[in-house]
C-alpha cells in the first residue's frame, strides 16, 4: 500500500523559532492534509490542500502541496508552547470519500 | 455538536477475551472510519463505511476483527479473541464525504480514541 515518509521524527526547538517538516510519497495523492494530535486526544485537522502547487496558511501555519503531488511541507512560524504535540501528514487519493494514509508523525518539543 | 463519541475511553482485558469498541459519528455524517494507532505502525485505516455499508475493509488485520454499522448513528469494532498485539489506540472518525458542498466540508473529524490494553 501507499506509504508517507515524514521527517523529521522529532524536533527540539526554542520558543519563538520557526519549524519546518515535510512528507514525501512514492505515490500520487490528490489531497494532502496536516493534522495535530495532543496527548490523549484524536488528530485535529490544521490545513487541507486540494491542488498541486497550492500554498495555504492558517495563522502561523503554512503548508504547500507539491507540484508532483508526491510531497507536502508544513511550516510553523514563531513557535509557542501550545504548538507542542505530534504533527501528522496525511494523503487521500479520491478526496473526501476516502480513508487517510498517514505519515509516522513529527514530535515537536518546545523549550521555553 | 458533541463531536465523534467513542466508548469506552480505556479498556484493559485479558488475552482471549472479546472486546467491543463503540462509536457514534457526528449527526448527518454518512462516512465512518476506524483507524488504529500503534508506536510501530503509526495510524492505519482499518475499515470505512458509507451509508452504513462497508466500502473498504482491506486494512482489517485478520478474521479476529469485525466491524458493523447497524444504523447511521452507531458502529462497533469487535476483536475476538483478543491478543496482546492488538493493544493500541483505536480511533473512529466521520465525515460528510461526497455530500459535502465544498472540499473543506469533507474533513474527517476524529473521536478521542479507545486505549486498549490486552494482557
Amino acid at each position: 500500500g501507499q506509504q508517507l515518509n515524514q521527517s523529521p521524527q522529532s524536533m527540539f526547538i526554542q520558543e519563538g523559532e520557526d519549524v519546518s517538516m515535510n512528507c514525501t510519497s512514492s505515490s500520487i495523492f490528490n489531497t494532502w492534509l496536516w493534522y495535530k494530535q495532543d496527548p490523549g486526544e484524536g488528530p485535529v485537522l490544521l490545513i487541507a490542500l486540494y491542488k498541486a502547487g497550492e500554498l495555504t496558511s492558517n495563522g502561523r501555519l503554512t503548508a504547500q502541496f507539491g507540484i508532483t503531488r508526491k510531497d507536502s511541507f508544513l511550516n510553523i512560524s514563531a513557535s509557542i508552547p501550545s504548538d507542542v504535540g505530534i504533527y501528522f501528514c496525511a494523503g487521500q487519493i479520491r478526496g473526501g470519500a476516502d480513508g487517510l494514509t498517514f505519515g509516522k508523525g513529527t514530535h515537536l518539543i518546545i523549550q521555553p | 455538536d458533541a463531536g465523534v463519541i467513542q466508548s469506552p475511553r480505556h479498556e484493559v482485558t485479558e488475552m482471549g477475551q472479546e472486546v467491543t469498541l463503540r462509536c457514534k459519528p457526528i449527526s448527518g455524517h454518512d462516512y465512518l472510519f476506524w483507524y488504529r494507532q500503534t508506536m510501530m505502525r503509526g495510524l492505519e485505516l482499518l475499515i470505512y463505511f458509507n451509508n452504513n455499508v462497508p466500502i473498504d475493509d482491506s486494512g482489517m488485520p485478520e478474521d479476529r476483527f469485525s466491524a458493523k454499522m447497524p444504523n447511521a448513528s452507531f458502529s462497533t469494532l469487535k476483536i475476538q479473541p483478543s491478543e496482546p498485539r492488538d493493544s493500541a489506540v483505536y480511533f473512529c472518525a466521520s465525515s460528510l464525504g461526497r455530500r459535502a458542498r465544498s472540499k473543506s466540508e469533507e474533513t474527517q473529524y476524529f473521536g478521542p480514541g479507545t486505549r486498549l490494553l490486552v494482557l
